[in-house]
């Protein structure tokens, strides 16, 4: 067990382009979540999945922000039509029903 | 609704200093309380974690309490290095079906050597 891993580590891109963040979570947890941490702020939660089950998900979470989980293993975060506005910190954390999150380093993305 | 406040917003101390950093909740229905620190650019590095039933953890020369009536927790750490300088930040895991994390903005730590 490596932990909580995330690909990429970084993501430079410009306006307008789509981009995708995948989170590998720890084999066993069924619980999966996503934050977003802005310059300067704590993180700030975006959605949850339970298995392959999109449980809630945050106002944060413009129509441009999609989430899945298939299958209740990896998770992809995608965004669409990128802003300025997104430039973030995106985190990933599992957990299992009986235990704490445990994080992942994160994906930087950077907006041009 | 949950939130979470930490103060001071920043601190910077001398090496050797011991010092304490303060978290407030405003809702007691919490399932734990972590602390965790941030280098810049960096992920989440957890540091301590307290459950709900418990009172304080403590990790070399961290201690950190939790007062769930008086929604504060404090992150005492003795005898500060430069190293230790960092971003710290506090969240509490609200006592619900998703167990979310609820954070606060963080103090940025800087000790001078």
């Amino acid at each position: 067990d490596t932990g909580v891993s995330q690909d990429p580590r970084h993501k430079i891109t410009k306006r307008g382009q789509n981009v995708t963040f995948r989170c590998d979570p720890i084999s066993e947890h069924n619980r999966l979540y996503w934050y977003r941490q802005t310059l300067g702020q704590g993180p700030e939660f975006l959605t949850y999945f339970q298995n392959e089950a999109q449980l809630e998900k945050s106002r944060l979470l413009s129509d441009r922000f999609s989430a899945e989980r298939p299958k209740g293993s990896f998770s992809t975060l995608e965004i669409q039509r990128t802003e300025q506005g997104d430039s973030a910190m995106y985190l990933c954390a599992s957990s299992s029903i009986s235990d704490t999150q445990y994080f992942g380093p994160g994906t930087r993305l950077t907006v041009l | 609704k949950q939130e979470v406040t930490q103060i001071p917003a920043a601190l910077s101390v001398p090496e050797g200093e011991n010092l304490v950093l303060n978290c407030s909740f405003t809702d007691s229905a919490i399932y734990n309380l972590q602390w965790f620190r941030q280098d810049p650019g960096k992920g989440l590095t957890s540091l301590l974690l307290i459950q709900s039933s418990q009172r304080e953890q403590t990790s070399g020369r961290l201690n950190a309490s939790l007062d769930k009536s008086s929604g504060r927790s404090t992150l005492y750490i003795a005898a500060s290095q430069p190293g230790d300088s960092a971003t710290y930040l506090c969240a509490v895991e609200i006592d619900s079906g998703t167990y979310k994390y609820i954070f606060g903005t963080g103090t940025r730590l800087k000790v001078l050597a």
